[in-house]
């Protein structure tokens, strides 16, 4: 089964530090990874895009992609108040008929 | 402005009515999605198009249908709604299959 996990948290942070949010996934020909950030009460918002192992990096938001250990993070640096809100990983399987594989997000807290 | 939008943004409606969520995007995107999202948990995919006449099954088709008449609006209907349609539903468009979704602002429906 194709599955993505995340811990649910919350995750709680304070204001000025590093959040690192992590993310596996099942499927070996998984190709491209993303981040949503989901307000609550909103929809969810493409923040950060990952398709080569290694590192990128937009601004205070850095995405890690590690092939040979299935996972995919996302490191907030200079943690903001605005940043409190859950964080949802997705993951394009091309032998799905390109669809996405959601998980069920991270709740993320930042405390000033 | 580029936008996609969903009408209505609440709805409560008795079971066994007929209901169709409205979404429309000037993106120009070619793929647009129905997803449904229970709070905590991950999307799930009801139905997806490809374009213009062309509209598909997801994991989660939920007794739902979907139309795509002209390339800016894909409206899902529900036929006869249940307790168990109760959820938040989401469009999504996207310009390649998968790919950086952007969202509407969702419709919450409660079915009595």
């Amino acid at each position: 089964q194709k599955e993505v996990e995340q811990n649910s948290g919350p995750l709680s942070v304070p204001e000025g530090a590093i959040a690192s949010l992590n993310c596996t996934y099942s499927d070996r020909g998984s190709q491209s990874f993303f981040w949503y950030r989901q307000y609550s009460g909103k929809s969810p918002e493409l923040i950060m895009f990952i398709y080569s192992n290694g590192d990128k990096e937009d601004g205070r938001f850095t995405a890690q992609l590690n092939k040979a250990s299935q996972y995919v993070s996302l490191l907030i640096r200079d943690s903001q108040p605005s940043d409190s809100a859950t964080y949802l990983c997705a993951v394009l399987l091309m032998d799905s008929n390109y669809q996405l594989i959601w998980g069920a997000g991270t709740k993320l807290i930042i405390k000033p | 402005e580029a936008d996609i939008y969903q009408t209505p943004r609440y709805l409560v409606i008795g079971t066994g009515k007929k209901i169709t969520l409205e979404c429309s995007q000037t993106m120009g995107h070619d793929k647009m999605y129905w997803y449904q999202q229970d709070p905590g948990m991950e999307l799930h995919l009801i139905h997806y198009s490809y374009g213009v006449n062309s509209t598909e099954k997801g994991d989660l088709s939920s007794e739902s249908t979907v139309s795509r008449i002209r390339t800016e609006h894909f409206p899902l209907t529900l036929e006869s709604a249940r307790p168990s349609h109760t959820s938040q539903y989401l469009c999504a468009s996207s310009e390649f299959l998968g790919e950086k979704l952007f969202f509407g602002s969702g419709t919450q429906l409660s079915v009595l």
